[in-house]
């Protein structure tokens, strides 16, 4: 199947500083790529589609500001978390698909723990 | 609106055992049926999907899923439950219809299958 690789896998930040993490797919163009939030023993939330060479959209009640979303290229989604705060730890996975009606390939997570 | 049920937080077998896990759908149109799976601290892995065709589908691992039209279901079953198969399940479902790409996911069914 597809990769998506996604990094940093960890990371550890202080409160009020930014983390970007990145998502590429590595053998497959991918117009859009979907950002999901997972906490701990809790199904997956997404926050947004990131769409190539256009704006975000976002799902209700995920702040725009907060998490900002860059989709600069066909293999690259980045996510930037702003002014980080202990309450932005989480598990955050990045997802793509290859073709129109195919499945989702989900990145490895990355875990980001603000202190 | 389109939504996933997984009605069971938990499900233990003992190994050598059939395994059935269980997934409830609701879209407005016809729909696009995943089955996803996740270690931990890892990103989904995808099992299988339904996309049209034959209602029994088999996956990986010898995983199969059978969608069944009149009771909105998408249940995932093996024959015979391995220890390495514990793990968190989850059914995800897409309007083919629908305006937008957006997979939803149920809450997640933890698989333990015991020696």
């Amino acid at each position: 199947g597809a990769v998506v690789s996604q990094h940093p896998s960890r990371v550890i930040c202080k409160s009020g500083t930014s983390v970007k993490i990145e998502c590429r797919s590595l053998d497959f163009q991918a117009t859009t790529m979907f950002w999901y939030r997972q906490f701990p023993k809790q199904s997956l939330m997404l926050m947004a589609t990131s769409n190539e060479g256009s704006k975000a959209t976002y799902e209700q009640g995920v702040e725009k500001d907060k998490f900002l979303i860059n989709h600069a290229s066909l293999t690259l989604s980045t996510l930037t978390v702003t002014s980080a705060h202990p309450e932005d730890s989480s598990f955050y996975i990045c997802s793509a698909r290859s073709g129109g009606a195919g499945e989702l390939f989900f990145g490895e997570g990355s875990r980001l723990t603000v202190l | 609106a389109q939504s996933v049920a997984q009605p069971e937080d938990q499900v233990n077998v003992a190994e050598g055992n059939p395994l059935t896990v269980k997934c409830t759908y609701s879209v407005s149109g016809n729909p696009y049926l995943f089955w996803y799976v996740q270690y931990p601290n890892r990103g989904l892995q995808f099992l299988l999907k339904y996309i049209t065709g034959d209602n029994l589908v088999k996956g990986s691992y010898g995983f199969e899923a059978e969608f069944n039209k009149s009771q909105t279901s998408f249940h995932l079953k093996k024959p015979s439950a391995l220890v390495s198969d514990s793990a968190l399940y989850f059914c995800a479902v897409r309007d083919r219809g629908g305006a937008t790409n957006k997979l939803i996911f149920g809450t997640g069914t933890l698989l333990a299958v015991q020696p």
